[in-house]
């Protein structure tokens, strides 16, 4: 059964250093999302692609944040300088529409 | 803009149990509602969805929800309730044009008592 893939499971990174996220989407998902899920709460949206162009960024803290899907199939997602209140849960996840969405099993970043 | 909210942020209830979470949403044309459970440290997994089908929508797992268009509501039900459903359950809506992200409620813890 095809999976969203993501890396690393688990990232421990001090403040004010660079993090990066990695996620290959299902084959042939054309939409790929980017949300943080902060511990207790439901994902938020941080960025949206649709193939290689950005479709929402609104909500991506653009200071610090940076997320690139250069080829239309896998994206990174990138922060710094990280700061103590990134600390959450990096979800990825495809759809081929926008009938559902498939999620990786994430990235759980602490920043110390 | 589309919003979900989640009654109850922790629901308790006993093995054999029905279980019942509420899903209340807004959405300005007719949505994709949806069920996602999550289990610690791990991805979200589609439970049911509705997609403008039948209105009782069954799930994996024994879930089943009713979209009831005039409560606005997609509440998720399960008619007993087992040790291996605890788990926090969201619930989420995407507008129907091509393209719109998936809105998620805060969520709801749902605890199994043996």
């Amino acid at each position: 059964e095809a999976e969203v893939a993501q890396s690393p499971r688990y990232k421990i990174t001090e403040k004010s250093q660079a993090v990066a996220f990695w996620c290959d989407p299902i084959s042939g998902h054309a939409t790929l999302y980017w949300y943080r899920q902060i511990l207790g709460q439901g994902p938020e949206l941080l960025v949206q692609f649709q193939d290689e162009s950005v479709v929402d960024d609104s909500q991506l803290p653009k200071d610090r944040f940076s997320a690139e899907r250069l080829k239309g199939v896998d994206s990174t997602l990138k922060i710094q300088p990280a700061e103590l209140g990134d600390s959450a849960m990096y979800l990825c996840a495809s759809s081929p529409r926008y009938t559902e969405a498939f999620f990786g099993q994430g990235t759980r970043l602490t920043v110390v | 803009a589309q919003s979900v909210t989640q009654l109850g942020s922790h629901v308790s209830v006993s093995e054999g149990a029905l279980v019942l979470l509420r899903c209340n949403y807004s959405s300005s044309v007719p949505p994709y509602l949806f069920w996602y459970v999550q289990y610690p440290n791990q991805g979200l997994q589609l439970l049911l969805k509705y997609t403008s089908a039948a209105t009782l929508v069954k799930g994996i797992n024994g879930f089943e929800a009713e979209f009831k268009k005039s409560e606005t509501s997609f509440h998720l039900t399960k008619p007993s309730a087992h040790m291996s459903d605890a788990a926090e359950y969201f619930c989420a809506v995407s507008e129907r044009n091509y393209g719109q992200n998936f809105v998620f409620g805060p969520g709801t813890r749902l605890s199994v008592l043996p």
